[in-house]
């Protein structure tokens, strides 16, 4: 089974901090992906990489930088944290298909860390 | 520019009735389509998805969806539901050459009342 585990599933913050939310992956996956969730909002991207050290911005990346050292770990910083950052966030992993050959269309996601910053 | 719209964002039934739950995108390319669903306090998980071929697809839980391209919409159906399927369920499209990017639509809750 596919695994996506993220460091917390509940944080609280102040104003201010620098926060950093983890993610893992252990299939090998090439593509991993941080989204926000907010009500009536759906998912939305906020950066993706597609290979160590690559990162591409999604479409909400004000205020958030990434950080992908190793192929199974996914970093995702909060420089100065606002309480507008207050919301879900998911991690998810697939393959990228034009270099692995496999499928990547199906994305395999995390539990969520529900960020509150006060 | 590509959009998903989701036309429900509360759906209540009542158990082992049937429920449709509708999707349309919006799109200048081809596209391909998902349909995820989110229990309490959990990630994620993918119930179908329309690559190619068949427009009728069936996924897990007894779901299916079928995929027309006239009216760019993918809705998803099931004939009869239980209590367990209440969540939260999200239609998302990515495109060719895209890095599998998804891109999704508001989301629909389905409230399953006995």
């Amino acid at each position: 089974d596919v695994k996506v585990t993220q460091s917390s599933r509940y944080l609280v913050k102040r104003t201010g901090e620098k926060v950093f939310l983890e993610c893992v992956q252990d299939m090998d996956h090439e593509n991993m992906f941080w989204y926000r969730q907010d009500p009536g909002l759906g998912l939305r991207l906020i950066y993706f990489s597609y290979d160590v050290k690559m990162k591409e911005k999604g479409d909400i990346p004000e205020g958030y930088s990434v950080s992908r050292e190793k192929k199974e770990r996914f970093s995702l910083i909060l420089e100065s944290a606002s309480t507008n950052q207050t919301s879900m966030y998911l991690c998810a992993s697939s393959f990228r298909t034009r270099t692995s050959g496999r499928d990547g269309h199906e994305q395999y996601f995390g539990p969520g860390t529900r960020l509150t910053v006060t | 520019a590509q959009s998903v719209t989701q036309l429900d964002s509360q759906v209540p039934v009542f158990e082992e009735a049937p429920v449709e739950l509708r999707c349309n995108y919006s799109s200048s390319v081809s596209v391909y389509l998902f349909w995820y669903v989110q229990y309490p306090n959990q990630g994620l998980q993918l119930l179908l998805k329309y690559l190619s071929g068949s427009t009728l697809v069936k996924g897990i839980n007894g779901f299916e969806a079928e995929f027309n391209k006239s009216q760019t919409s993918f809705h998803l159906r099931k004939p009869s539901v239980h209590i367990s399927d209440t969540a939260e369920y999200f239609c998302a499209v990515s495109f060719s050459g895209g890095y599998n990017k998804l891109i999704f639509g508001a989301g629909t809750r389905l409230a399953v009342h006995p």
